[in-house]
């Protein structure tokens, strides 16, 4: 079993839709990183959080230590979202080397 | 602040030869890490710098080596090369109670 799963591993939306990437891992963490990365692209930090919720623009990101889980959500998706998003941890300290889950690849049709 | 910045941002090699990568931090990031992204598949942990030292690697051969300035700017030599080290090659820094952020990458092709 890996230490960051992800799910959907695909997901297809059309433009305006209302998106869901989930995030589940076992090892212990003090936060957590959703990163977004286009075909061919490099990686772009989008979160790092260790409690509650943060937002920015269309994108509003979850995280419950407890039952250690996440959720990256997109609000009016657009065709511009389409990517793969990658939820990842550090394997103990924030500064650690990063576990990344599988990615969802994500296509936003217009 | 420029963030996160590596060079170059292609290259291409052929087997056997040498090649080093640069990654330099964003302002105040004195941790560097390296990973390996082959193409359809997640990145993978080569190995971090901290105050001029590796710290951690990751499964990778000696081939694979690295060194840290006092500026906090890292490069990744890779010698030796084979096809199979063609890649996206990405650095991540962080600093003290900082999230770690990414560099654009730089996009090896080994012929």
């Amino acid at each position: 079993k890996n230490e960051v799963e992800q799910s959907p591993q695909n997901l297809t939306a059309q433009e305006g839709e209302f998106i869901t990437i989930n995030c589940s891992y076992s090892v212990g963490i003090s936060a957590l990183h959703w990163l977004q990365q286009h075909p061919g692209g490099g990686i772009v930090s989008l979160f790092m959080l260790s409690s509650g919720k943060k937002k920015h623009g269309r994108l509003i990101a979850t995280i419950n230590i407890q039952e250690k889980h996440s959720s990256l959500h997109i609000t009016a998706s657009h065709p511009r979202d389409s990517a793969v998003y990658i939820c990842a941890v550090p394997k103990i300290y924030n500064t650690d080397k990063l576990i990344f889950g599988t990615g969802t690849r994500l296509q936003v049709f217009p | 602040d420029a963030g996160v910045t590596q060079s170059p941002t292609h290259l291409i090699k052929t087997r056997g030869q040498q090649v080093t990568l640069r990654c330099s931090p964003k302002s105040g990031h004195d941790t560097v890490s390296w990973y390996q992204q082959a193409l359809g598949q997640g990145p993978q942990f080569i190995f971090q710098y901290y105050e001029e030292e590796e710290r951690q690697r990751g499964n990778f051969p000696d081939r694979f080596s690295g060194h840290q300035f006092p500026n906090y700017s890292s490069e990744l030599n890779v010698n030796a090369l084979l096809l199979g080290d063609s890649a996206l090659y990405l650095c991540a820094t962080a600093g003290p109670q900082e999230t770690q952020y990414f560099g654009p990458g730089t996009r090896l092709l080994v012929l």
